[in-house]
Formats: structure tokens, C-alpha cells, sequence
């Protein structure tokens, strides 16, 4: 079936630092694509999304690009704040038929340090 | 403001309890979902429904029932509480283009 998988938490690195956190997905189809962010106590929020191959997403200075061959959507950013300590969730999501199925990875917790 | 409403934030429930965790959207959207989430496991889809008078299962709907007898609500009801229903619950509306808001959360415990 459909799945999407992160790489493994916590990832714990130091203000301005660079950030990548890996996601891969399966699916029958194309499927749209997103990263949601939950900071703590919060409920998620969309961070960014693309819905086809090539496109790119971005947002807060956080980018991803969605790569058919490779079957991923990486989270890139160049320099990361204490303020982006948070949960982050990769997702994908099938077109018509499929609407309030939205697949999750298991989510990356994300610490920067001053 | 526009957006989605989940009540309680916070509940304790003992062993063979029954509650209903609501859910309610002002963005006059057809589609709402409820999904659960636990470490480590990303959140998984429980019930959804594409409209009023529609409901379907998702990846882990037993133990929950649903219904949506109008556009604006969409409660999850826990017939009989079991610590493995411990979890945090969110409600999600799905917009155009399906960009989806969430509601804040329901923290449960079953004790």
C-alpha cells in the first residue's frame, strides 16, 4: 500500500546550521506531497507542498522538491533557528476519490541549539 | 477566525468509558477527517467524511464511531474507552487543493 517514511529523530544540530531530513513515499499513483510542521502543544501546520514531479515547494526558507525517480521530497534548509525546534511530518496525498486521506510519515523531531 | 474547533483539550477516561470528542469548522468545507497520533507512528487516519450523511473507515477505525449530520460537525465517539485509545486526536478539514487545517488536539488518557 501507500506509505511515506522519514528518516529517524531526534536530529539535533546547532543554530545556522544546514538542514536536510530525508523522505521517501510509495504510491500507486502521483501523488500531491507536503511537509507539516507541529510545534510543541500545537497541531500540525502546512509548511509546504508540491503536487507534481519537479515542482518546488518553499516556505520560511525551508524548500523540498519533488523528485519522481527517486520517489522523495527532502526538507532543506540553509540556516535553521532556535525557533524551528519542532516536530516535522512528511505526507502524501492521492487526487479525487482519495480527499481526507492523507498518508503520514512518522514524523522527525527537530532541536536546534543556540 | 475562521478555522477548526476540537473539544476537550485534555481528558482522562477510565476503562469501559464512553465520550465523544468534538469537532466543529466555520470554513464551510466538505471534507473532515479525524485522525490519531502516537510516537513514533506519524498520525493515522481513523474515520472521514466527504459530507454530510457520508462517513468512511480509515487505517484504524475500530473502537470509533462517526457521523456528520451537518457540514459544520463531525464528533468521534469512544464506545467503550481502552488504554490503547490513549493518544492524542486531531480533527483535520480539507480545503481546496487540499490543503488541510487541523485543530489544536484532544489529549486522552485511559486509565
Amino acid at each position: 500500500g501507500d506509505s511515506v517514511t522519514q528518516m529517524e529523530g531526534p536530529v539535533t544540530l546547532s543554530e545556522e546550521a544546514f538542514l536536510t531530513i530525508n523522505c521517501t513515499y510509495t504510491a500507486t499513483g502521483y501523488p500531491s506531497l507536503f511537509w507539516y510542521v507541529q510545534y510543541p502543544g500545537e497541531g500540525l501546520q502546512l509548511l509546504l507542498k508540491a503536487t507534481k514531479a519537479d515542482d518546488k515547494g518553499s516556505n520560511k526558507g525551508f524548500e523540498a522538491t519533488y523528485r519522481k525517480e527517486t520517489t522523495s521530497f527532502h526538507l532543506e534548509k540553509g540556516s535553521v533557528q532556535v525557533s524551528d525546534s519542532a516536530v516535522y511530518f512528511c505526507a502524501s496525498h492521492l487526487g479525487s476519490g482519495n480527499t481526507g486521506k492523507l498518508i503520514f510519515g512518522q514524523g522527525t523531531t527537530l532541536q536546534v541549539k543556540p | 477566525n475562521a478555522g477548526v474547533t476540537q473539544t476537550p483539550k485534555f481528558q482522562v477516561l477510565k476503562t469501559g468509558q464512553s465520550m465523544t470528542l468534538q469537532c466543529a469548522q466555520d470554513m464551510n468545507h466538505e471534507y473532515m477527517s479525524w485522525y490519531r497520533q502516537d510516537p513514533g507512528m506519524g498520525l493515522r487516519l481513523i474515520h472521514y467524511s466527504v459530507g454530510a450523511g457520508i462517513t468512511d473507515q480509515g487505517e484504524v477505525p475500530n473502537g470509533y464511531n462517526v457521523s456528520r449530520s451537518t457540514t459544520e460537525d463531525f464528533p468521534l465517539r469512544l464506545l467503550s474507552a481502552a488504554p490503547s485509545q490513549t493518544s492524542v486526536y486531531f480533527c483535520a478539514v480539507v480545503g481546496f487543493n487540499y490543503g488541510y487545517t487541523f485543530g489544536s488536539g484532544t489529549r486522552l488518557t485511559v486509565v
